[in-house]
């Protein structure tokens, strides 16, 4: 079964400071994806990013990018001028590619990244 | 697009009784649903994997006959938890996949409080 990393349990940054939220994952496939999501109190999954692993372009949303260094299994997510709304749960996820396993997601711990003004 | 619905948002029952959690991808047809369990602060962990019209896959360790799960049409999945007790009381999420491809699309969350 694939791990998933996350080893930084809280994160703090300033507002509109930059701060990078690291992943590292362990399998033996060659493809597959790799996702961040946010969970603000809510509680309410959001997608930030996904990146698709046999392409070698980092994945960017606005203020989000990620650097996925797939040789060494490495997935970190950066956030560009952080944002109070930013603070939130982040969690790290791998997916297979289409299989039997019905596509499930692998979470890592998630990163608690706070922000302060 | 893409929109996931839970219901009940929270729910409190008591000790042995049993309650039914709704999933329902408002405006697509889920080829598959997941159902997630997550303890405070901590990450959500799969309980099982289900396809419209067939038996629902259990991960090791979840038991298939206190969480019985029904995937009775492409846009809706129920989990009943059966003779429920306190240590069940945690946040479940369900998710679906609208194809192959997607991303899974997240549901907002049930709370479950057994007394």
């Amino acid at each position: 079964a694939q791990t998933v990393t996350q080893s930084q349990p809280e994160m703090s940054v300033q507002e509109a400071e930059t701060v990078t939220l690291s992943c590292t994952y362990d399998t033996s496939e060659s493809d597959y994806y790799l996702f961040w999501y946010k969970q603000p109190p809510s509680r309410q999954m959001i997608l930030v990013i996904r990146q698709e692993a046999y392409k070698q372009q980092n994945a960017t949303e606005n203020r989000f990018s990620v650097n996925f260094q797939k040789a060494a299994k490495s997935f970190s997510l950066k956030i560009s001028d952080s944002q109070l709304g930013d603070a939130a749960m982040y969690f790290c996820a791998y997916r297979s590619e289409p299989s039997n396993s019905g596509y499930a997601l692998n979470f890592g711990k998630g990163t608690s990244l706070l922000v302060t003004p | 697009g893409a929109v996931v619905s839970q219901h009940p948002s929270w729910v409190i029952c008591k000790s042995g009784t049993s309650v039914k959690i709704e999933c329902r991808s408002l405006d697509f047809q889920a080829t598959t649903m997941f159902w997630y369990r997550q303890f405070p602060k901590q990450s959500l962990m799969l309980m099982a994997t289900s396809n419209e019209g067939s038996k629902a896959t259990y991960e090791q360790g979840v038991e298939k006959d206190k969480f019985l799960i029904n995937h009775a049409s492409l846009t809706l999945s129920t989990l009943t938890v059966t003779s429920a007790h306190p240590e069940d009381s945690s946040f479940y999420i369900c998710s679906a996949n609208r194809d192959y491809t997607t991303e899974q699309y997240f549901g907002p969350g049930t709370r479950l409080t057994v007394t």
